[in-house]
C-alpha cells in the first residue's frame, strides 16, 4: 500500500519560515493537499492541488510537489499557525493520509 | 459559509454498532463526496470512505466488510455505519466534503467538528 511520511515535529521562530516536508514514492506525480488541524476547530484545508491556496487562507502559505517529496511552506509564521498539519493524496481508489506533523511555533 | 455539522454517540461496547451522521449547512451535497475520516489516538488520519450525490459509495478496504455510509439527498445528510467495533476502532472521527468533480486533485475542503468515539467494556 502506498504511504506518505512526515517529519512528527517541526519547529519554528516567529516571523520565520517554517517547511514540513512530505514524502512518497513518485509523489511528484500526484496531486498532494494539506489540512491544517487545531485542537477543538474543524480542520482547514490550506493548499489542494499541491500549491493553490483556498479562498481565505492567508499569502505566507504555500505548497510545492516534484519528484518524491511534497513541501508546505508557511513564510513569516504566527503563533496562530501552530497546528498539525497533514498531506493527502489520492493512490489506487483510496486517499492516502501522511502520518502528521506538529508545527511549534516557539 | 459552508459548514458540516456531525452527530452520534460517543460511547460504544465492544460488538456494537457505531452511527455517526453528518448535516451540511449553507451549502449543497449535490456534486460532492460525503467522505469519513478517522484519526485514532496519538495516531494519523485513516480514510473510510465516501459517498457520492446518485448514493453509491466507495470503501477503504481494510474496514469495507464492516463500513456503510448512506445519503439522505432531502436532508443534505450523510451517514456513518460501523458493525461490530472494538477496542480499535477508537478514534476521533471526521466527515468532509470533496468535490467530485476535481477528479481527486483537491482534497476535502470543509469539515466536521469530529466526533470522539471510544469502544470499551
Amino acid at each position: 500500500s502506498y504511504e506518505l511520511t512526515q517529519p512528527p515535529s517541526v519547529s519554528v521562530s516567529p516571523g520565520q519560515t517554517a517547511s514540513i516536508t512530505c514524502s512518497g514514492d513518485g509523489l511528484g506525480h500526484k496531486y498532494v493537499s494539506w489540512s491544517q488541524f487545531k485542537p477543538g476547530q474543524s480542520p482547514v484545508l490550506v493548499i489542494h492541488r499541491d500549491d493553490q491556496r483556498p479562498s481565505g487562507i492567508p499569502e505566507r502559505f504555500s505548497g510545492s510537489n516534484s519528484g518524491n517529496t511534497a513541501t508546505l511552506t508557511i513564510s513569516g509564521t504566527q503563533a496562530m499557525d501552530e497546528a498539525d498539519y497533514y498531506c493527502q493524496a489520492w493512490d489506487t481508489s483510496i486517499w492516502v493520509f501522511g502520518g502528521g506533523t506538529k508545527l511549534t511555533v516557539l | 459559509q459552508v459548514q458540516l455539522q456531525q452527530w452520534g454517540a460517543g460511547l460504544l461496547k465492544p460488538s456494537e454498532t457505531l452511527s455517526l451522521t453528518c448535516a451540511v449547512s449553507g451549502g449543497s451535497l449535490s456534486g460532492y463526496y460525503g467522505t469519513w475520516i478517522r484519526q485514532p489516538p496519538g495516531k494519523g488520519l485513516e480514510w473510510i470512505g465516501e459517498i457520492n450525490q446518485s448514493g453509491s459509495t466507495t470503501y477503504n478496504p481494510s474496514l469495507r466488510s464492516r463500513v456503510t455510509i448512506s445519503l439522505d439527498s432531502s436532508k443534505k445528510q450523510f451517514s456513518l455505519t460501523l458493525r461490530s467495533v472494538t477496542a480499535a476502532d477508537t478514534a476521533v472521527y471526521y466527515c468532509a466534503r470533496e468535490d467530485s468533480s476535481s477528479s481527486r486533485l483537491d482534497g476535502m475542503d470543509v469539515w466536521g467538528q469530529g466526533t470522539t468515539v471510544t469502544v470499551s467494556s
